[in-house]
């Protein structure tokens, strides 16, 4: 069954440094993955996703992640976070269908 | 460029009462989806359609029910509410092809008392 495991509930880091959110998805076949941002009182919007190619892929707001199949992880990264990138982020995967999974997950503070 | 709309923005109904969420979209996309958002839960589907005509069920389904009548609009029916539906509802979209990009609505934040 497919399933997405962000093991951190909250993550503090401070203005200007780096971030890595971890994500683990379990799913039978090579699966779409996603990353989700979700400001306060507001809707999800895409960061971006992976379907195939390049395992490292680019997305909006200076954000990148990468595919690593042999840990089955879809780590987020930003070299340097801004206030404004508090939010909260989920992971997300899917398949052959167009239903997809969402991680439970993590919410992002960044100390001034 | 609207996307996708939900209403109300928030509601506050009385446990027994039955209540309508409406989601519409103008991207022409064939498949929708109503999720439940709920702290430390994050987002479960409860129901979907994946074109007009057709829905399906999703991980939480009991207590809700879909109908699609049409590309645009898929409302989202609590027939009697309780107060564990208290919730903030997202309808989401996407187009039925390999990109399974999904669009969210602005979501709507109901409490059952």
């Amino acid at each position: 069954a497919q399933s997405v495991t962000q093991p951190d509930i909250h993550i503090t880091v401070s203005e200007g440094a780096s971030l890595e959110l971890r994500c683990n998805y379990s799913y039978g076949a090579t699966p779409y993955l996603f990353w989700y941002v979700q400001s306060p009182g507001q809707g999800l919007q895409l960061l971006l996703k992976y379907f195939s190619g390049d395992t490292l892929v680019q997305g909006i707001k200076g954000f990148e992640a990468e595919f690593k199949r042999s840990q089955s992880s879809f780590n987020l990264r930003k070299p340097s976070v801004h206030w404004s990138d508090a939010a909260e982020y989920f992971c997300a995967v899917g398949g052959g269908d167009d239903k997809i999974i969402f991680g439970k997950g993590t919410r992002l503070h960044i100390l001034p | 460029i609207a996307g996708i709309t939900q209403a109300p923005t928030s509601q506050i109904l009385a446990a027994g009462r039955r209540m309508t969420l409406r989601c519409t979209q103008d991207m022409r996309h064939n498949a929708m989806y109503w999720y439940r958002q709920d702290l430390g839960l994050g987002l479960r589907l409860i129901h979907y359609s994946n074109t007009a005509g057709t829905t399906g069920k999703g991980e939480v389904p009991d207590g809700y029910s879909v109908s699609r009548a049409n590309t645009d609009d898929f409302p989202l029916t609590l027939a009697s509410a309780v107060p564990s539906q208290t919730s903030v509802y997202f309808c989401a979209s996407s187009a039925h092809d390999r990109s399974h990009e999904q669009y969210f609505g602005p979501g709507t934040r109901l409490t059952v008392t």
